[in-house]
């Protein structure tokens, strides 16, 4: 079974700044999926970013870039240029490639302050 | 093109009463699931179903049943609510691709409390 953690349960950053939420996960297979998603107070889940774990290239999507080390089996979203509708939860989840099934880290609530 | 309905958006429900949650989506993919979050947790898997006819447990599939008799639909029913199954629940969909797979696309979600 996977587990995903993540040991920051609440981070604050200041509007334009740059931060990073941590995500490490345990996992014996070799391919599979990594994402964040975000869940604003209207509890919709967003992807924000995916990360295949054969490509080496990390993934960006414009203010939002993840550091992948596959070794280390860490996966960290980092948020440049942070904005107020950044605020939010943001969970970190592993996809396995049986049937797609995700396993979810507790999450991370990320306050910007203007 | 709505994605993935789910209904009712919110229902208190009294112990020992059933119900059940509707999912539909209009998205043709072939991978559904079950999710609950409690406050302040992440999701956790209740069951999921590969495809027409085909259900699984997850881990938490205890109090719960599902069928998929269509592509399109995915109910979960709960048979004797009890208060630990308050909770908010999320069905998911995914697609498996030639090459790999999609991510999850979420329903807005149940707000379900049982007293």
């Amino acid at each position: 079974a996977q587990t995903v953690t993540q040991s920051q349960p609440e981070m604050s950053v200041q509007e334009a700044e740059t931060v990073t939420l941590s995500c490490t996960y345990d996992t014996s297979e070799n391919n599979y999926y990594l994402f964040w998603y975000k869940q604003p107070p209207s509890r919709q889940m967003i992807l924000v970013i995916r990360q295949e774990a054969y490509k080496q290239q990390n993934a960006t999507e414009n203010r939002f870039s993840v550091n992948f080390q596959k070794a280390a089996k860490s996966f960290s979203l980092k948020i440049s240029d942070s904005q107020l509708g950044d605020t939010a939860m943001y969970f970190c989840a592993f996809m396995n490639t049986n049937a797609g099934k995700s396993t979810f880290g507790d999450g991370t609530t990320l306050t910007v302050k203007p | 093109n709505a994605g993935v309905t789910q209904t009712p958006k919110f229902r208190i429900l009294k112990i020992g009463q059933s119900m059940t949650l509707q999912c539909a989506q209009d998205m043709n993919h072939n991978y559904m699931y079950w999710y609950r979050q409690d406050p302040g947790m992440g999701l956790k898997l209740i069951y999921y179903s590969v495809g027409a006819g085909i259900t699984d447990k997850g881990e938490v599939p205890n109090g719960y049943n599902v069928s998929r008799s269509t592509t399109e639909d995915f109910p979960l029913r709960l048979e004797l609510a009890a208060p630990s199954q308050t909770s908010v629940y999320f069905c998911a969909i995914t697609r498996q691709g030639a090459t790999s797979m999609t991510e999850a696309f979420f329903g807005q979600g149940t707000r379900l409390t049982v007293v």
